[in-house]
């Protein structure tokens, strides 16, 4: 069975740092892309960064480039998104999300775990 | 970026009752749509990807259909389970922006 299992979200002030966590298991994690994505409150889910299979290559939506870094430890089967200058539009819940094609980066998602809550206000 | 807009905001549908939901894309996404269910509290779930191929484990009554810019998402027969808030999602274009609807809640009349 794949699981995802998100950790590290908190309550932080406007401009204050993060680092979520992903812990994966259940499938071969070093063959397959990873993303994070995001749903803020009220609003539709947000795509955030994708990292390659190999930790190779990594994207990320405009809102987010120059303050979030995504990357992987595929001998820890582990995903992380360091987050710095926080705004008030990143509060929303985090998911880490399985793609499903094999070292593909474009395809859709198969697997979502639970989310972790960053909220950052003042 | 391609926008994904869907209708209607909100579908109130009694159960047994067929639910249809719309999906529409700024610009061409070839066959890379996807569909997927939230219900509160919980992981979202993979419905259909590749405009109607229906995902593991997912029920005969859900199906997907469109091309171009214009999907749709039908579930034919609603099952109490089924009231959730539905996303699409493309998964087009180069270099990746994934890109979603802002959803459709499908709630009991």
């Amino acid at each position: 069975e794949v699981k995802l299992v998100e950790s590290g979200g908190a309550v932080v002030q406007p401009g204050g740092s993060l680092r979520l966590s992903c812990a994966a298991s259940g499938f071969t994690f070093g063959q397959y892309t990873i993303h994070w994505v995001r749903l803020p409150p009220g609003r539709g889910p947000e795509w955030v960064s994708s990292i390659s299979y190999d930790g190779a290559d990594s994207y990320h939506a405009d809102s987010v480039k120059g303050r979030f870094t995504i990357f992987r430890d595929n001998n820890k089967r582990s995903l992380y998104l360091e987050m710095k200058t926080l705004r008030i539009e990143d509060t929303a819940l985090y998911y880490c999300v399985k793609g499903a094609g094999q070292q593909q980066v474009l395809h859709y998602f198969d697997h979502w775990g639970q989310g972790t809550l960053v909220t950052v206000s003042s | 970026d391609i926008v994904l807009t869907q209708s209607p905001v909100t579908l109130s549908v009694s159960p047994g009752e067929r639910a249809t939901l719309s999906c529409k894309a700024s610009q061409s996404i070839s066959r890379n749509l996807a569909w997927y269910q939230h219900k509160p509290g919980q992981a979202p779930r993979l419905l259909i990807y590749d405009i109607s191929t229906r995902a593991t484990d997912i029920p005969a009554r859900f199906s997907g259909s469109g091309s171009g810019t214009e999907f749709k998402l039908t579930i034919s027969s609603l099952q109490s389970e089924d009231f959730a808030i539905y996303y699409c999602q493309q998964y087009s274009n180069w270099p990746p922006v994934f890109t979603f609807g802002p959803g459709t809640k499908v709630d009991i009349k």
